[in-house]
């Protein structure tokens, strides 16, 4: 069965202590692996895809990683405005046709 | 350029009645999806389209219709609500298949009671 396991459930975080999410996949014909950000109250915000293992993508402060089993979002030297939730999803096709799954996400707070 | 609008932003139902939830893409972009958020489920996939008349089921479909007569808008029908239904539901629109760079709504908060 395709799954989308993210962890850690919550994070928090000293402004300027790095660390990184994870978001495990097992899923059939992986078309790609998605990142986005969600604030409070609002639709998530894309950051990154990723197509294959070995892949890595940056944006400031965020860089995405992709492996065979699993991607890292690597957070360095976060700000509190990075505070959000970060959902992890991946698209997958099989004989069913395109399957789009979600993690639960990571609940990320950055203290000043 | 407003992006993706959903209307309203809030909805109060009783269980029973019917309503539509309104999606519109101003980016001109093919491929468009409803999506329901719940706690401790993440987003999960209603239905999306792939263009103007064509529509197909994602991984919760049943109680939920859907129509693409344009390619600016994706309403979402609820036949007959359930509180099983309450829920906040995303509309999302992007370039390619359903996930990929998607632009999302700030979303419709549903309660059915």
């Amino acid at each position: 069965e395709d799954q989308v396991t993210q962890s850690p459930e919550a994070l928090r975080l000293q402004e300027g202590e790095s660390s990184s999410l994870n978001c495990s996949y097992t899923v059939s014909g992986l078309r790609g692996l998605f990142w986005y950000r969600q604030d409070p109250g609002k639709g998530p915000e894309f950051l990154f895809t990723l197509y294959s293992a070995g892949e890595e993508k940056e944006k400031e402060r965020l860089k995405a990683t992709l492996t065979k089993k699993e991607s890292f979002l690597h957070i360095t030297a976060p700000k509190p405005e990075d505070s959000a939730t970060y959902l992890c999803a991946v698209r997958s096709y099989s004989n069913t046709g395109n399957q789009f799954y979600f993690g639960t996400g990571t609940s990320l707070t950055v203290i000043p | 350029n407003a992006g993706v609008t959903q209307t309203p932003k809030f909805q109060v139902l009783k269980t029973g009645q019917s309503m539509t939830l309104q999606c519109a893409q101003d980016m001109n972009h093919e491929y468009m999806s409803w999506y329901r958020q719940d706690p401790g489920m993440g987003l999960r996939l209603i239905h999306y389209s792939v263009g103007a008349g064509i529509t197909d089921q994602g991984e919760v479909p049943n109680g939920y219709n859907v129509s693409r007569s344009t390619t600016e808008d994706f309403p979402l029908r609820l036949l007959s609500a359930a509180p099983s239904q309450t829920s906040v539901y995303f509309c999302a629109s992007s370039y390619n298949v359903p996930g990929t760079e998607a632009f999302f709504g700030q979303g419709t908060r549903l309660t059915v009671v």
